[in-house]
């Protein structure tokens, strides 16, 4: 299995550019998330779906937008980027256990000029 | 929403020392509570987690203590070895509808020094 897959892995973009952020997992999990990572925060929750067709804000969601396409996959889409967003953007994944441990990819990291 | 606070932000401990992280949380209906570690260029894993039944946990040097009533946590690490160099991240979380909302804490790196 390879768990959450996240990419791309490194991007470069100028302010007011969009893209997506692709997640995919294999685990059948039914709950995906999309956190940032900035120095000194933590981690952030951006977005969440807690199940196919369905998707909530969490606590940073202003400037995203996030698509649940599938059970599988999770995107993350930046529609006017802004240095502000430069981050390191974690997508997890979780299944319906009572624990909810956090499965993450290996983190996407992008700079806005 | 809830809110994680995390101390200390840095941490020396020499090789064999223990090593003692503390989170505070603001929302007394969380319920779980989980440790990550995230070495430098690595994704976030889980290495303990507690329940909000419980009031101590130990898995082989690693151990959390949770104390609901003041609402704070603990990351204790003993015999410290270099391996366990990482940012390390609390978190607390209760469940909102099907999915559970972890909130983390800003991080403790952690330096194990030779």
């Amino acid at each position: 299995n390879a768990g959450v897959t996240q990419t791309p892995k490194f991007q470069v973009l100028k302010t007011g550019q969009s893209m997506t952020l692709q997640c995919a997992q294999d685990m059948n999990h039914n709950s995906m998330y999309w956190y940032r990572q900035d120095p000194g925060m933590g981690l952030r929750l951006i977005y969440y779906s807690a199940s196919e067709g369905t998707t909530d804000k969490g606590e940073v969601p202003n400037g995203y937008n996030v698509s649940r396409l599938n059970k599988r996959e999770f995107s993350l889409r930046l529609e006017s980027a802004a240095p502000s967003q430069t981050s390191v953007y974690f997508c997890a994944s979780s299944a319906l256990t009572d624990t909810g441990e956090l499965f993450f990819g290996e983190g996407s990291r992008l700079t806005v000029l | 929403g809830e809110n994680v606070e995390q101390h200390p932000s840095t941490l020396s401990v020499q090789e064999g020392d223990s090593a003692v992280i503390k989170c505070t949380y603001s929302d007394s209906a969380s319920n779980y509570f989980p440790w990550y570690k995230q070495e430098l260029g690595k994704r976030p894993q889980l290495i303990i987690d507690i329940r909000s039944n419980v009031g101590e946990k130990k898995d082989q040097r690693i151990a959390v203590t949770l104390n609901k009533t003041a609402k704070h946590f603990s990351l204790h690490i003993t015999e410290t070895q270099p391996e366990d160099s990482a940012v390390y991240f609390c978190a607390a979380s209760v469940t909102s509808g099907s999915a559970r909302q972890l909130t983390f804490g800003s991080g403790t790196q952690l330096t194990v020094l030779p």
